[in-house]
């Protein structure tokens, strides 16, 4: 079954402590990005990364950090978590860009207290 | 980056055919449209998208009017499954990382 899986689902962390959200996909795609949902603002992504090695940042990319050294995974590091960062956090992929559907993880849901 | 202009929410019963209207009248030759929708507690599912014809799947159809400044994506028989947030997207091209631009989107309620 095509999907994309994020782990953990639920976190609660304190202030400060490093943390990391894995994501993969079984689908062989080169896309995979990263966003975050708040209320009242919507998605907004964080980083995208077209390739293996290759990254670049989305739109709200501050405290965020991504590495892609496969092509199945694209894991989100929170260096020094804050709790501006409390959100749900969604992890995509597709095979190409424009033309093409995107597979969304079913979320994980962060709370930095 | 092109932006998409939706009502806030729309009211459907249940197995009736529902029209989401979607504005977008400064979308660029290469914006493609692309439709998903979020069910409560799930990431997006992709919907449908389309360029310039109307397309058709399994799970809708999307009608693009021949300016492109607008399309309606259309749900046939509405169910209560159908109950969600569903976001009309232009597709951003190189310079904004192909990201999909969500919106505020539309909140569909079906009802019995």
């Amino acid at each position: 079954e095509a999907q994309v899986t994020q782990n953990p689902r639920y976190l609660i962390t304190v202030t400060g402590k490093k943390l990391t959200v894995t994501c993969s996909q079984n689908m062989n795609h080169e896309y995979m990005s990263w966003y975050r949902q708040d209320p009242g603002l919507g998605l907004r992504q964080i980083y995208y990364s077209m390739n293996v090695e290759v990254t670049d940042k989305g739109d709200v990319p501050e405290g965020y950090k991504v590495s892609r050294k496969e092509k199945r995974n694209f894991p989100l590091i929170l260096e020094s978590p804050s709790p501006n960062q409390t959100s749900l956090y969604f992890c995509a992929s597709s095979r190409g860009q424009l033309n093409t559907e995107a597979f969304f993880g079913q979320g994980t849901r962060l709370t930095v207290v | 980056d092109a932006k998409t202009t939706q009502p806030n929410s729309m009211e459907s019963n249940e197995e009736e055919p529902v029209h989401l209207p979607c504005n977008h009248s400064t979308i660029s030759g290469t914006d493609y449209i692309h439709w998903y929708r979020q069910l409560p507690s799930q990431g997006p599912e992709y919907v449908i998208h389309g360029l310039t014809s109307n397309v058709n799947n399994r799970m809708a159809s999307l009608a693009i009017a021949e300016d492109r400044k607008s399309s309606t994506l259309i749900l046939h028989r509405a169910t209560l499954r159908d109950a969600a947030v569903y976001y009309c997207i232009l597709r951003g091209g190189l310079n904004s990382g192909y990201a999909l631009n969500f919106g505020k989107g539309t909140s569909l309620l079906v009802t019995p």
